[in-house]
């Protein structure tokens, strides 16, 4: 059973520039999450995901961001023209389908970004 | 709304010496609550989690943790800590009910085991 994988692990880019993420949650699981860990805090919250429906989304989720699930499987989440500040990790998980608040969130290993 | 606060940033201790990492949470409404940890350059692992039920709490690699809800604390223990088990520590919690799925997680607590 493999795990939630992410890719970039690290991602350098210039302000202004695109990035993309991409998440594989672990087979079968429907929800997936978009979390932000920056240094000295916990995660935040981004977006979630039950199949391809984004049902919930932050109010860190300006609108430079964007997060798609086109086929229930994989996301991605886009930042169009980074800033310094959105220097951070973006963090990525998966719960299994048919379940509740109770279940377990599995985490990736995170994508590292800098914007210089 | 909920937040949770984590009392220590920081939790020196030396190997085989007892630890607790204190929890506090705020919310209006009923909540599960989770200890995930998480060791450099890996994803949040999940340690524990309390749901209903018996308020002790027994986790992986000898972790327990028990909620008091008069106090509104999870504080997360283990008798005898290794070197291994120096890494960061979150709590969080999620609402039980409702239509949210997200977890709220504290700022973290860096355990570090010395020799």
């Amino acid at each position: 059973d493999t795990g939630v994988s992410q890719d970039p692990r690290h991602k350098i880019t210039k302000r202004g520039q695109n990035v993309t993420f991409r998440c594989d949650p672990i087979s079968e699981h429907n929800r997936l999450y978009w979390y932000r860990q920056t240094l000295g805090q916990g995660p935040e919250f981004l977006t979630y995901f039950q199949n391809e429906a984004q049902l919930e989304k932050s109010r860190l989720l300006s609108d430079r961001f964007s997060a798609e699930r086109p086929k229930g499987s994989f996301s991605t989440l886009e930042i169009q023209r980074t800033e310094q500040g959105d220097s951070a990790m973006y963090l990525c998980a998966s719960s299994p389908p048919g379940g509740t608040r109770a279940d377990t969130q599995y985490f990736g290993p995170g994508t590292r970004l800098t914007v210089l | 709304a909920q937040s949770v606060t984590q009392l220590d940033s920081q939790v020196p201790v030396f190997e085989e010496a007892p630890v607790e990492l204190r929890c506090n949470y705020s919310s209006s409404v009923s909540v599960y609550l989770f200890w995930y940890v998480q060791y450099p350059n890996q994803g949040l692992q999940l340690l524990l989690k309390y749901l209903s039920g018996s308020t002790l709490v027994k986790g992986i690699n000898g972790f327990e943790a028990e909620f008091n809800k008069s106090q509104t604390s999870f504080h997360l223990r283990k008798p005898s800590v290794h070197i291994s088990d120096t890494a960061e520590y979150f709590c969080a919690v999620i609402n039980s009910g409702g239509s949210n799925y997200k977890l709220t997680f504290g700022k973290g607590t860096l355990l570090t085991v010395n020799p």
